[in-house]
C-alpha cells in the first residue's frame, strides 16, 4: 500500500540554524503534499503544502521542494526559533483522493 | 471563524464500554476524515465520509468501529467494547471539496484512555 518514510526521526539544531526534513513516497500517483506541525498535546496545523505542478514553495523562513521524479519532498527551516520546537509530519494525500498518508514525524528541538 | 471542534477532550473508558467521539466540521466544510495517533506515532487514515454517506474506510478496523455523518448534527466515531489497545488521541480533519488536492484542517482530538 502506500506508504510515507520521514527522516530524521529527531533533529536538534542551534537557534538560527536551518533545519531540514526529508520525505519520500512511495505512490507516484500522489500529487498534493502538506506538512503539519504538532505541539505537544494539541492538534496538527498546516505550515505549508506543495502540490505536483510546481517544484517549490515558500512561505518566509518556510519552504518545501518537491521532486516527482525521484518521489521525494523537504521541508526546510531556516533562522530556525525556538518556538520552532516540535513535532513535523509529512504526508501524501493518496490516489483517490480520499486520505492522507503521513510520516512518523520528526521531533524538532531549536536550542538557544 | 470556528475551527473543527471535537467532543470530548478527554475520554476514559473500561474495557468493555462504548465510546463514542464527536466532530463538527468547520463552517461549509461538508467533507469530515477521522485519524489515529498512537504515542510518538503518526496519524493513521481510518475513514472518510460525506454527508451521510461513507466514502473510504479503508483504515478502519473490520470490528467494533464505525461512523457516521449524518444530514444534520456532527460526525460520530464510535468504538464498542473498547479494549486496553483502542487508547490513543483520534483527530478529525475536514474540508470544504473533499476533491484531491484540498487542505484538510484538524481538530484538536479526543484522548481516549481505556482502563
Amino acid at each position: 500500500g502506500e506508504n510515507v518514510e520521514q527522516h530524521p526521526s529527531t533533529l536538534s539544531v542551534q537557534e538560527g540554524d536551518s533545519a531540514v526534513i526529508k520525505c519520500t513516497y512511495s505512490d507516484s500517483a500522489s500529487n498534493y503534499f502538506p506538512w503539519y506541525k504538532q505541539e505537544l498535546g494539541k492538534r496538527p496545523q498546516l505550515i505549508i503544502d506543495i502540490r505536483s505542478n510546481v517544484g517549490e514553495k515558500k512561505d518566509q523562513r518556510i519552504a518545501v521542494t518537491l521532486n516527482k521524479t525521484a518521489k521525494h519532498f523537504s521541508l526546510h527551516i531556516t533562522e530556525t526559533q525556538p518556538e520552532d520546537s516540535a513535532v513535523y509530519f509529512c504526508a501524501a494525500l493518496n490516489q483517490a483522493g480520499t486520505a492522507l498518508i503521513f510520516g512518523k514525524g520528526t521531533t524538532l528541538s531549536v536550542s538557544s | 471563524n470556528a475551527g473543527v471542534m471535537q467532543n470530548p477532550r478527554h475520554l476514559v473508558r473500561r474495557r468493555g464500554q462504548e465510546a463514542r467521539l464527536r466532530c463538527s466540521p468547520m463552517k461549509g466544510h461538508s467533507h469530515v476524515y477521522w485519524y489515529r495517533q498512537l504515542p510518538e506515532e503518526g496519524l493513521k487514515f481510518m475513514v472518510y465520509l460525506q454527508k451521510e454517506n461513507i466514502i473510504d474506510e479503508s483504515g478502519m478496523p473490520k470490528e467494533r468501529f464505525s461512523a457516521e455523518f449524518p444530514k444534520e448534527g456532527p460526525s460520530i466515531l464510535r468504538i464498542q467494547q473498547v479494549v486496553r489497545g483502542d487508547s490513543a488521541a483520534y483527530f478529525c480533519a475536514s474540508s470544504p471539496k473533499g476533491s484531491v488536492q484540498e487542505t484538510q484542517y484538524f481538530g484538536p482530538g479526543t484522548r481516549l484512555l481505556v482502563l
